[in-house]
């Protein structure tokens, strides 16, 4: 078992407001991935991390920020939530070296913007 | 153009019979490919990967790779309604892409007895 977990499970918040999300590892990984699913869309990228502080944009990065200043935990913010973010959003890890591994997802989040 | 697409779906199979899932992705400099399987409001769970032409086999299910046309598929022999999911294929560009999958769309797959 990977040990990732994200926090809230459901979260239901007002166009505008600023919202986080937590993924936390229990593994000391050291990429970890924010993807968001919509019906249609598959999984896109939002932000990943390659370290400690060290962040890089995915194609929908729009809207989101991220930080990681532990290499357990990342976390997701946006920063003004509105409607077209209500969507469930995965963290995910790599374990081990290389690609050949695949991710290790967390349970998900699902986020509802109204 | 996207980059990386599967068989829209959703699919339809009956019990014992062979599912087939297909992907194509643009990059061809594309190393290693993933099939994940969902099930409704769960995360996507790994279940093949594959890195080099040919075929690789683990139990019902058997993955296809075909670089040169730039294809990746998915056996499920004898599927069973319990394998009624969605399948996401992912791809892994290599370089310094940081181990990032790409996704396709998804394809449901369904079982019925």
């Amino acid at each position: 078992d990977a040990g990732i977990t994200q926090s809230p499970r459901h979260k239901v918040t007002e166009t505008g407001t600023p919202v986080t999300l937590r993924c936390h590892q229990t593994e000391n990984h050291r990429y970890m991935y924010w993807y968001r699913q919509d019906p249609g869309h598959g999984l896109r990228l939002i932000h990943y991390s390659y370290g400690v502080k060290d962040t890089d944009k995915g194609e929908v990065s729009d809207g989101y920020s991220v930080s990681r200043s532990k290499t357990e935990d990342f976390l997701l913010t946006l920063e003004s939530a509105t409607s077209s973010q209500t969507s469930v959003y995965f963290c995910a890890i790599l374990p081990g070296q290389g690609s050949n591994y695949g991710y290790t997802f967390g349970s998900g989040t699902r986020l509802t913007v109204v | 153009q996207k980059e990386v697409e599967q068989n829209s779906g959703p699919l339809s199979v009956p019990e014992g019979a062979i599912a087939s899932l297909n992907c194509t992705y643009s990059d061809r400099v594309s190393q290693s490919f993933f099939w994940y399987r969902q099930y409704s409001g769960k995360s996507p769970e790994l279940i093949m990967s594959i890195y080099s032409n040919g075929d690789k086999e683990d139990g019902r299910f058997t993955a296809q790779l075909n670089k040169a046309s730039q294809y990746v598929s998915l056996l499920i022999r004898d599927s069973q309604p319990s394998d009624s999911a969605t399948y996401l294929c992912a791809v892994y560009a290599g370089g310094t892409s940081y181990g990032k999958l790409t996704f396709g769309q998804g394809t449901i797959l369904t079982v019925h007895p």
